[in-house]
């Protein structure tokens, strides 16, 4: 099953806070796992992104942390402001498929 | 334009009647991908299409939805004999060829079936 779980639905944070989501995958052939942000009323952007063979990747404030052998990944929001009040969907594919699999998305509240 | 367009924005229909909702991919992708989105969910992929391939249909929901594109241009989802739980946002994306993974999405067409 081509699964990917996401966690929290949701997240209030302080401004200056840490929001940390996480995500959980089934299919080890997956080799790519991008994160997108979705502003309301707009489309998905990609993020921020890492492959496997990478622990971890920063980009700013944001960083993925990858555990390949739990199957899981993170994404971590340094020093959270209002601005990025969004919501987050992790994702995942691999070389032989042509669509991402999307986790069902945490919605992100900084608070001023 | 610069990026994907969609239209229309919002459309209000009847349960049974059938809506077309359309893309205008970015300049130059070959790729075009349809996800529905139902409130509060995540994405859902409904179909792509790669250049003259046969379309990836596998994850239209049911014979009611079809999708056609012309060439490596515009691209329409047609939903035939609408129902109350077709109601959702439909956003399209595009992406280069050999790149397929970084999506870019417009806004979507809202669908509100009465």
């Amino acid at each position: 099953q081509q699964q990917v779980k996401q966690s929290p639905q949701s997240l209030i944070v302080q401004k200056g806070g840490i929001s940390i989501i996480n995500c959980a995958y089934e299919n080890t052939a997956f080799d790519y796992f991008p994160w997108y942000q979705q502003f309301p009323g707009k489309g998905p952007a990609l993020l921020i992104a890492i492959r496997p063979d990478v622990s971890e990747k920063k980009e700013g404030r944001f960083t993925i942390s990858f555990n390949k052998s739990a199957k899981q990944f993170s994404l971590h929001i340094m020093d959270s402001q209002p601005g990025d009040s969004a919501t987050y969907f992790c994702a995942a594919t691999y070389n032989a498929g042509n669509m991402l699999t999307f986790g069902g998305g945490t919605r992100l509240m900084v608070k001023p | 334009g610069a990026g994907v367009s969609q239209s229309p924005s919002n459309k209000v229909t009847e349960k049974g009647k059938d809506v077309e909702l359309r893309c205008d991919p970015i300049s130059g992708h070959t790729a075009l991908y349809w996800y529905r989105q139902r409130l509060g969910q995540g994405l859902e992929f409904l179909i792509y299409f790669q250049g003259n391939s046969a379309p990836d249909k596998s994850g239209l929901p049911s014979d009611r939805f079809s999708a056609e594109r012309t060439g490596e241009s515009v691209s329409t989802l047609t939903i035939q004999r609408t129902q109350q739980e077709d109601s959702a946002v439909y956003l399209c994306a595009s992406s280069l060829a050999g790149r397929g993974r970084e999506l870019f999405f417009g806004e979507g067409s809202r669908l509100t079936v009465l």
